[in-house]
């Protein structure tokens, strides 16, 4: 089936670990994004590739860093630099610059103790 | 920089009535594209419908559709005939065209469908 996966589902860490969060999407999609997600709250950019070897910082890239090899994949570290860990995080992917949808994966509940 | 505002965090309607989810943004473009997501207990953020701004036509899906007020930057959801898996989370989000198509979202709306 095609799709985005993200894992692990649930990922704790301790304080001060950095923490890689995996996406995957076999859709073929030239682009790709990583949201945050806190409590009661909308979706925050934190950064998004259009482009293999390409990517760009959203809204909240601080303490983050991501890194685009290959086009169906796009994995985002959690660096100790990042103050507020804590959150659930979704990968989306979208055919190209001319098409406009977001596809989401399932999210990871990343948890730093 | 582009902002979405949903003023209604919680909303609470009877099963087979019909509810409206407000939305307002701000932005100086002209060219654009509205979004309204849903995220269920899963998490599981799915598209609901889509609207172009150049489109004067209100988009429609199924139960759900948009009343887009362009001038005033508005733009409501109206979900008829709700049911129960209608419960959920949902957001407006906006994507400027000439920005990479990243989504700026709203904060959201709670919406419980009551039996």
């Amino acid at each position: 089936d095609g799709g985005i996966t993200q894992s692990p589902k649930y990922l704790f860490r301790k304080e001060g670990q950095n923490v890689t969060l995996s996406c995957e999407q076999n859709l073929n999609h030239d682009a790709m994004y990583w949201y945050r997600q806190d409590p009661g709250q909308g979706l925050r950019l934190i950064y998004y590739s259009q482009i293999v070897n390409d990517f760009q910082k959203g809204d909240i890239a601080e303490g983050y860093s991501v890194s685009r090899e290959k086009k169906e994949s796009f994995p985002l570290t959690v660096t100790s630099a990042q103050k507020n860990p804590t959150a659930f995080y979704l990968c989306a992917s979208s055919p190209g610059p001319t098409a406009y949808e977001q596809y989401f994966g399932p999210g990871t509940r990343l948890t730093v103790t | 920089a582009q902002t979405v505002t949903q003023s209604q965090p919680e909303m609470s309607v009877q099963e087979a009535e019909t509810v409206t989810l407000s939305c307002t943004y701000d932005t100086s473009e002209n060219n654009y594209y509205l979004f309204w997501y849903k995220q269920p207990p899963s998490r599981q953020m799915i598209l609901v419908i889509r609207q172009e701004a150049y489109k004067q036509q209100n988009a429609t899906e199924n139960r759900f559709s948009v009343n887009f007020q362009k001038a005033a930057k508005s733009f409501s959801l109206k979900i008829s005939d709700s049911q129960l898996g209608d419960t959920a989370m949902y957001f407006c989000a906006f994507m400027n065209n000439n920005a990479g198509n990243m989504l700026t979202f709203g904060g959201g709306t709670r919406l419980m469908v009551k039996p």
